[in-house]
């Protein structure tokens, strides 16, 4: 099983900052299998990026993913008020799919 | 638009079996495009994936939960359901369906969610 691991646990940032989100693999995940989710409280998530660095449909460009193999990076440049959540990344590359346990962004 | 709706008891008793039923509307359930699975987030914790079932009927379950968990599908009722017997309190949490593709894509669809506790 893939086990993914993301950083930090909690980030704290003011409207019109940037977040940093990583997640982490314990094995390598063929970029076109790597997903982040973005989750509000009483909801269910919602895909952002897929295939590392593609945007879901009606994604605002300040969400950009990247990476490779192991390492794996979701930055949001100015922060809206709505971008304050939760957010996991997933692999799809084997069949027992995985999540990272999450990274909350919060308002400062 | 593809629709999942969750539904099922919200209150199981420790040892007993939990069961729930996605209902699919939008989509064919029968198309071997799509699987269709069953993710689930204890209060305040992280996704679990549970398993999931194809259009054929074949299955893919988590290790974690293997022994237990049984995944149907119902083309007649444009359903497909989830069993997990022997449920203790860590199996307490919001279940949710979901579809992704078999291609290999994220789970572009999902239901609201509906919450279970294990309690006597």
């Amino acid at each position: 099983e893939i086990v993914l691991t993301q950083s930090p646990g909690t980030l704290s940032l003011s409207p019109g900052e940037t977040a940093t989100l990583y997640c982490r693999a314990s094995q390598t995940v063929r970029s076109r299998y790597l997903a982040w989710y973005q989750q509000k409280p009483g909801q269910a998530p919602r895909v952002l990026i897929y295939g590392t660095s593609t945007r879901a449909a009606g994604v605002p460009d300040r969400f950009t993913g990247s990476g490779s193999e192991t390492d794996f990076t979701l930055a949001i440049s100015r922060m809206e008020p709505e971008d304050f959540a939760l957010y996991f990344c997933q692999q799809y590359a084997t069949a027992s799919r995985t999540f990272g346990q999450g990274t909350k962004v919060e308002i400062k | 638009q593809v629709h999942l709706q969750e539904s099922g008891p919200g209150l199981v008793k420790p040892s007993q079996t939990l069961s729930l039923t996605c209902n699919v509307s939008g989509d064919s359930i029968n198309s071997g495009l799509y699987y269709w699975n069953w993710i689930r987030q204890p209060a305040g914790k992280g996704l679990e994936w549970i398993g999931r079932v194809y259009g054929s009927g074949r299955t893919d379950y988590n290790p974690s939960v293997k022994s237990r968990v049984t995944v149907l599908l119902d083309k007649s009722q444009s359903q497909f359901s989830l069993r997990l017997t022997s449920v203790t309190a860590a199996d307490s949490g919001v279940y949710f369906c979901a579809r992704d593709r078999v291609s290999g894509s994220p789970f572009e669809y999902w239901g609201h969610g509906t919450l279970v506790t294990v309690s006597s």
